[in-house]
């Protein structure tokens, strides 16, 4: 298996821009997380989706961020519009959690954004 | 709420010297605790877990006790390489109930950096 897909694995925009991050779970997890990482604030959970359903979006800074997931192999997450504190590298992690998100979950190699 | 406490780096130590990085929790419920490992411009990986007091998880030459009774989860190495140069996290899960908030801890990481 090709592991955790994310693209672009870098993206610098201008402030208020939108950008895009997209992610391919590892097939047949059934869980999918969005990881935030910055140097002041470590390693936020952002949202996780079971089965495609949003489960808890509450580390979702703001209104500004959104996350889809339309299908078992594909989610976005959207930032709109784009501040220069949203600088972070972003991560998606994937996991087959029969028995809750406490099962390892796989990480993908992040996508590294600069908001100029 | 739960958290994770890790001891602050950055940690600098000779090849063959004796790793430990201490790490501690505070939970509520019956936490899953995980060392996970993240090598410069990659994701996360899983390093070794443990699901219930003393238990010992290992791999790769760490490993790491679970202790209730402190509420710790150190992570040791008996010679390390400098191939083991990267941040470690320490992290944390509990099941409240079946459908209940289920997510990742994470600390704020610990940066090893071994010198030949």
């Amino acid at each position: 298996d090709a592991g955790v897909i994310q693209s672009p694995r870098h993206e610098v925009t201008e402030m208020g821009q939108e950008v895009t991050l997209r992610c391919k779970p590892i097939s047949g997890h059934d869980y999918l997380f969005w990881y935030r990482q910055t140097m002041m604030r470590g390693l936020e959970l952002l949202i996780y989706f079971n089965n495609n359903v949003p489960i808890d979006d509450s580390g979702m800074p703001e209104d500004r961020f959104s996350a889809k997931m339309p299908n078992a192999s594909f989610s976005t997450l959207k930032i709109q519009p784009s501040e220069p504190r949203d600088s972070a590298v972003y991560f998606c992690a994937s996991s087959f959690g029969s028995g809750g998100p406490q099962e390892t979950q796989y990480f993908g190699p992040g996508t590294r954004l600069l908001v100029l | 709420g739960d958290s994770v406490t890790q001891m602050e780096g950055p940690v600098t130590l000779s090849e063959e010297a004796f790793l430990t990085i201490n790490c501690t929790y505070t939970a509520t419920g019956y936490p899953s605790l995980f060392w996970y490992v993240q090598y410069p411009g990659e994701g996360l990986q899983l390093l070794l877990k443990a699901t219930k007091a003393d238990d010992k998880g290992s791999n790769k030459g760490f490993e790491a006790t679970y202790r209730k009774e402190t509420t710790s989860f150190h992570l040791e190495k008996g010679s390390v390489q400098v191939s083991d140069s990267a941040v470690y996290f320490c992290a944390l899960t509990s099941i409240l109930s079946n459908f209940g908030n289920e997510k990742l801890t994470f600390g704020t990481g610990t940066r090893l950096t071994i010198i030949p």
